[in-house]
């Protein structure tokens, strides 16, 4: 089974500043890798698919990167929405699925 | 728009069966596959398992086989996630989502099962 690992289990940020948050997985999954945004009471929302194409409707200051075991996603320049918690998701033997044990990323 | 609708909350008793669904308003536009989610405080989301809303081929999570049974009616559009004999560790909110290719999405709005005496 592919882990994914997610850092830093908690970044602390204020608005306007860059987001960079780490996806690593325990063996190549290729491009197969999403993003998603979680905020209380709400279910995870899609953000990335396919490591770095947006979500429609997603603002671009979202970006994804990285292919094999390293993922990345990027906040250009954090909204006050944007706090929330993020988790990466994998593709590897089709249907089954992994996530990452999740980022939250909260207000400084 | 499509999107997934789940059934309401739920609150039982351990040693109780329980089936909650997920109606897929969108079925057939990008994908039959419907993946059954857990989040509870201490361990995130966690996958379950996975159906093809077309011939109910079904793939579990390690973690889950055994312990419930994922079912669907295309007829309907509707993906289901069954108990037999529901614990307390059983309690958590549970979504359904669409896989199309290698993503989630869209998501149902969650449904959450409590279990307690």
């Amino acid at each position: 089974e592919i882990v994914l690992t997610q850092s830093p289990a908690t970044l602390s940020l204020s608005p306007g500043e860059r987001a960079t948050l780490s996806c690593r997985a325990s063996q190549s999954v290729s491009s197969f890798l999403a993003w998603y945004q979680q905020k209380p009471g709400q279910a995870p929302r899609l953000l990335i698919y396919d490591a770095s194409n947006r979500a429609t409707g997603i603002p671009a200051r979202f970006s994804g990167s990285g292919s094999g075991t390293d993922f990345t996603l990027t906040i250009s320049s954090l909204e006050p929405e944007d706090f929330a918690v993020y988790y990466c998701q994998q593709r590897s033997n089709w249907p089954t699925i992994t996530f990452g044990q999740g980022t939250r990323l909260e207000i400084k | 728009e499509v999107h997934l609708v789940q059934s309401g909350a739920e609150v039982k008793k351990p040693g109780e069966s329980l089936k909650i669904s997920c109606k897929d308003s969108g079925y057939n536009f990008t994908s039959k596959w419907i993946a059954w989610v857990r989040q509870t405080p201490g361990k995130g989301l966690e996958w379950m398992g996975t159906i093809y809303l077309g011939d109910s081929d079904t793939r579990y999570s390690p973690s889950f086989q055994g312990q419930v049974t994922i079912s669907a009616d295309e007829s309907v559009t509707t993906a289901f996630l069954h108990w037999n004999n529901l614990k307390a560790s059983d309690s958590g909110m549970y979504y359904c989502a669409r896989l199309v290719r290698s993503r989630l999405d869209p998501w149902g709005q969650g449904t959450l099962v409590t279990v307690s005496s």
